[in-house]
């Protein structure tokens, strides 16, 4: 069976400082990967996805970045983190040119101090 | 583009009773699909049920149903005999062809004894 586990799933950083989220999918290939943010109170808004290595699509402009470095591995960075950057986000997979119906990691809660 | 709308914030429920959760859509394409997600506290996301745009029968998952109203532009969800476990934020969502998932703002059920 299919598993994704995102971590770490509680951080809290100083701003200005570097952020690294790491999410891997098992029991698949060639997922599709995507990064979610959910601010407090809001709907997920989708940051990038990816439909192979390498593949990084961004969908809003911002102070973060994402890499594929391995076909099930999907990052999350940035190189200095603003206070607007808190929020929970979510890593999730779907098969291969199937972009509806997504399964969610556990979610790692970002706070910006 | 397409745009998820859910306008209830908030809904309360007393256990054992039927809820139905508003979503209404916009887009132009003709062949697309809907989803619903539960977001329990946890804030893992759940994928409950899926609508294709071309499916002539409502779908249902045990105690999940979507009322489709295409005419109408909407895909709304009823949870029948709601459970204390039901309590969570629930969102509507949708796709077309190869485009990622356009999520709306969620409702948040709250299930009472």
């Amino acid at each position: 069976s299919q598993t994704i586990h995102q971590w770490p799933a509680t951080l809290v950083q100083p701003v200005g400082s570097p952020l690294s989220l790491e999410c891997t999918v098992e029991g698949t290939s060639n997922p599709n990967l995507y990064w979610y943010r959910q601010a407090a109170g809001r709907g997920l808004q989708l940051l990038f996805y990816s439909v192979g290595i390498g593949q990084i699509s961004s969908e809003v402009p911002q102070n973060l970045s994402a890499s594929r470095p391995q076909d099930r591995q999907f990052i999350l960075s940035s190189k200095k983190l603003l206070l607007s950057d808190s929020g929970f986000y979510l890593c999730a997979w779907s098969v291969y040119k199937n972009t509806g119906e997504l399964f969610f990691g556990e979610g790692s809660r970002l706070t910006v101090l | 583009a397409q745009k998820i709308t859910q306008t209830q914030p908030g809904m309360f429920v007393q256990e054992k009773e039927a809820v139905t959760l508003d979503c209404t859509y916009d887009t132009s394409d003709q062949s697309y699909g809907l989803f619903w997600y539960k977001q329990p506290s946890s804030g893992e996301m759940i994928f409950l049920i899926y609508q294709g745009s071309y499916d002539e029968q409502n779908a249902t998952e045990g105690r999940y149903s979507l009322n489709f109203q295409k005419a109408r532009k909407s895909a709304n969800l009823v949870i029948s005999a709601s459970q204390l476990g039901d309590s969570a934020m629930y969102f509507c969502a949708m796709n077309s062809g190869y485009s990622t998932l356009t999520f709306g703002k969620g409702t948040m059920l709250l299930v009472s004894p």
